[in-house]
């Protein structure tokens, strides 16, 4: 079955770091894959999306590529910022399976101080 | 309009109550979702509209009935929840069933006593 796999978090980093959150999958078909991010007490947002390998995502300096090779889809930024504090979901859609269900990873908590 | 709107932003009901949550889009998308996230969990699937015709029952309990009014508006309708109920619901469009992305509302606080 379609699964994803996210680093544990919670993540601290001090402004202008640099950030990776990892994101690995397991898919049958030729899913699309996502990252959304919740900011407190809020619902969730798109922030990059990705619908085929060796594409590249990019948004508001976050980027992801989609590796095929290595089943991963990691996320990064050169910069954080205290705004970018928030829980990040990494996500697949396999239509090309039958299913029109997000596949979510358990989500990876940020938090950047300043 | 690109949003998508979730009323009330909380709401609190005991066991016995009958109180209903509403999502409303005006982006034209025809296919919306009601989604459960339990506190430091995903979210988690619970119905998915398509053309205002139920597509998809995720094996929820009776007690959350969902309704899609028309194409614009989704209610979910809560009746004899439990404590374990309690949680932030949310609702998400897409232009159709098939369509990548999904818009997420802001969710609904929902806490049952």
């Amino acid at each position: 079955g379609n699964s994803v796999t996210q680093m544990e978090g919670p993540v601290t980093l001090s402004e202008e770091a640099f950030l990776t959150i990892n994101c690995t999958y397991t898919a049958t078909g030729y899913p699309s894959l996502f990252w959304y991010v919740q900011y407190p007490g809020e619902g969730l947002q798109l922030l990059l999306k990705a619908t085929k390998a060796d594409d590249k995502g990019s948004n508001k300096g976050f980027e992801a590529t989609y590796r095929k090779e290595t089943t991963s889809f990691h996320l990064e930024k050169g910069s954080v910022q205290v705004s970018d504090s928030a829980v990040y979901f990494c996500a697949l859609r396999d239509v090309t399976s039958g299913t029109y269900k997000y596949i979510f990873g358990t989500g990876t908590r940020l938090k950047v101080l300043a | 309009d690109t949003e998508v709107t979730q009323t009330p932003k909380h709401l609190v009901m005991g066991m016995t109550n009958k109180k209903s949550l509403k999502c409303e889009q005006h982006m034209g998308h025809r296919a919306m979702y009601w989604y459960k996230q339990k506190a430091k969990k995903p979210p988690e699937l619970m119905f998915v509209y398509s053309y205002e015709k139920l597509s998809i029952n995720e094996s929820v309990p009776s007690r959350f009935s969902p309704e899609c009014p028309n194409s614009s508006l989704l209610n979910l309708h809560l009746h004899a929840l439990q404590p374990e109920d309690s949680a932030l619901y949310l609702c998400a469009s897409s232009p159709t069933l098939i369509t990548d992305t999904q818009y997420f509302g802001p969710g609904t606080r929902l806490t049952v006593l």
